[in-house]
């Protein structure tokens, strides 16, 4: 059974960082690429950054570039986002996506249950 | 960017009636169209890759159709279960995504 279990969210004051993570398991984790994707609270969801299944090829949304650094460790089964320079408009729930083995353009077919991270004073 | 919009915000349906979710591009994302249903509390679940193909286990009361720039998503005969918000996605400039604003499905 494929399993994603985010953790690392929590409370954070604004310009603070934090580190998200995400444990893969019931598949070939590092044949697969992936994405974090997150929801403001009461909000729709948005696409925030990719990962090639080797960690080469790397995209970030606009709204996060430069701020938020993806990466993986398929020695570990393990999707990371380092998060730098928070904002209030940060604030969401995190899921961590698979990417389908569909080409081109795969949806997201797994998701984990999420990771809250709440940027606030 | 490519912008999706759905609609209506919000569907009022009886269980046991056929529901009809729109999601209209504001250019054309080709096939490369994904459907997604959400409950309160939980991740996304994807039904509908490729505008028309369900993804697995899915029940066969779910369907997509359309091409280029107007999708549709349909439920046959609504279950309790499929009360929901339901997203669409596009991938047209993968790898990034973007996603509909979402479609409240509510009991009436």
């Amino acid at each position: 059974e494929v399993q994603l279990v985010e953790s690392g969210g929590g409370l954070v004051q604004p310009g603070g960082s934090l580190r998200l993570s995400c444990a893969a398991s019931g598949f070939t984790f590092s044949s697969y690429e992936m994405n974090w994707v997150r929801q403001a609270p009461g909000k729709g969801l948005e696409w925030v950054s990719y990962i090639s299944s080797s960690g080469s090829t790397i995209y970030y949304a606009d709204s996060v570039k430069g701020r938020f650094t993806i990466s993986r460790d398929n020695a570990k089964n393990s999707l990371y986002l380092q998060m730098n320079s928070l904002r209030a408009e940060d604030t969401a729930v995190y899921y961590c996506a698979r990417d389908g083995v569909v080409v081109p353009a795969a949806p997201f077919d797994y998701w984990g249950q999420g990771t809250l991270v709440t940027v606030s004073s | 960017e490519i912008v999706l919009t759905q609609s209506p915000a919000t569907l009022s349906l009886s269980p046991g009636e056929r529901a009809t979710l729109s999601c209209r591009a504001s250019q054309s994302v080709s096939s490369y169209l994904a459907w997604y249903q959400q409950k309160p509390g939980q991740a996304p679940r994807l039904l509908i890759y490729d505008a028309s193909n369900r993804a697995t286990g899915i029940p066969a009361r779910f369907s997509g159709s359309g091409s280029g720039t107007d999708f549709t998503l349909t439920i046959s005969s609504l279950e309790p279960e499929d009360f929901a918000v339901y997203y669409c996605q596009q991938r047209s400039n993968w790898p990034g995504a973007t996603f509909g604003q979402g479609t409240r499905l509510e009991i009436k």
